[in-house]
């Protein structure tokens, strides 16, 4: 089946310092590239929605000035999470979707801001 | 708007027991709807879909029937190993868009 990979699998920063996260969908060109996010024992929150070559459609509630996110091919996507605090901690998931309609999960980001 | 309603966990089972999580949906139109899974500290994986009514998704011994009468989706397996401890999502997308609708995930234990 279809691979997307995430980098870093587990950030640790400080707080105030920015991290920047990709996703990269390995065999088959993502036109559209989701992120979520997933707090401890919950289900994964969409934060934005981003197709290639245009901008991010946000969710109500999410900052876009905090979570820059960069959809630059159809291969890469990038999250950065600004001036990161403590409680931005979370694991952030990405997932792909090509032409076929099935939508493909990265492994996941842990960040840890201290 | 749509939304997905999964029966709370956690669940723990001995192994060879039958497995059901339930799971029921709100939406306006028809939706596909989906089983993930997510072992610990990985992502989501696709475990099996159902795009219309009175499908039946299966995949590595895990079943669900698309129950249109019933708004339902629930995930059965008849024989649960230990390796199958992880958190299930039901999901639905609505067939007009893209976006997937997560139930609130069900912890699944298996004991030897």
């Amino acid at each position: 089946g279809a691979v997307v990979s995430q980098h870093p699998s587990r950030v640790i920063c400080k707080s105030g310092t920015s991290v920047k996260i990709e996703c990269r969908s390995l065999d088959f060109q993502a036109t559209t590239m989701f992120w979520y996010r997933q707090f401890p024992k919950q289900s994964l929150m969409l934060m934005a929605t981003s197709n290639e070559g245009s901008k991010a459609t946000y969710e109500q509630g999410v900052e876009k000035d905090k979570f820059l996110i960069n959809h630059a091919s159809l291969t890469l996507s990038t999250l950065t999470v600004t001036s990161a605090h403590p409680e931005d901690s979370s694991f952030y998931i990405c997932s792909a979707r090509g032409q076929q309609e099935t939508q493909y999960f990265g492994p996941g980001t842990r960040l840890l801001v201290l | 708007g749509d939304s997905v309603t999964q029966m709370e966990g956690p669940v723990t089972l001995s192994e060879e027991a039958f497995l059901t999580i339930n799971c029921t949906y709100t939406a306006t139109g028809y939706p596909s709807l989906f089983w993930y899974v997510q072992y610990p500290g990985e992502g989501l994986q696709l475990l099996l879909k159902a795009t219309k009514a009175d499908d039946k998704g299966s995949n590595k011994g895990f079943e669900a029937t698309y129950r249109k009468e019933t708004t339902s989706f629930h995930l059965e397996k008849g024989s649960v190993q230990v390796s199958d401890s992880a958190v299930y999502f039901c999901a639905l997308r609505e067939t007009s868009g893209s976006r997937l609708t997560f139930g609130e995930g069900t912890q699944l234990t298996v004991n030897p």
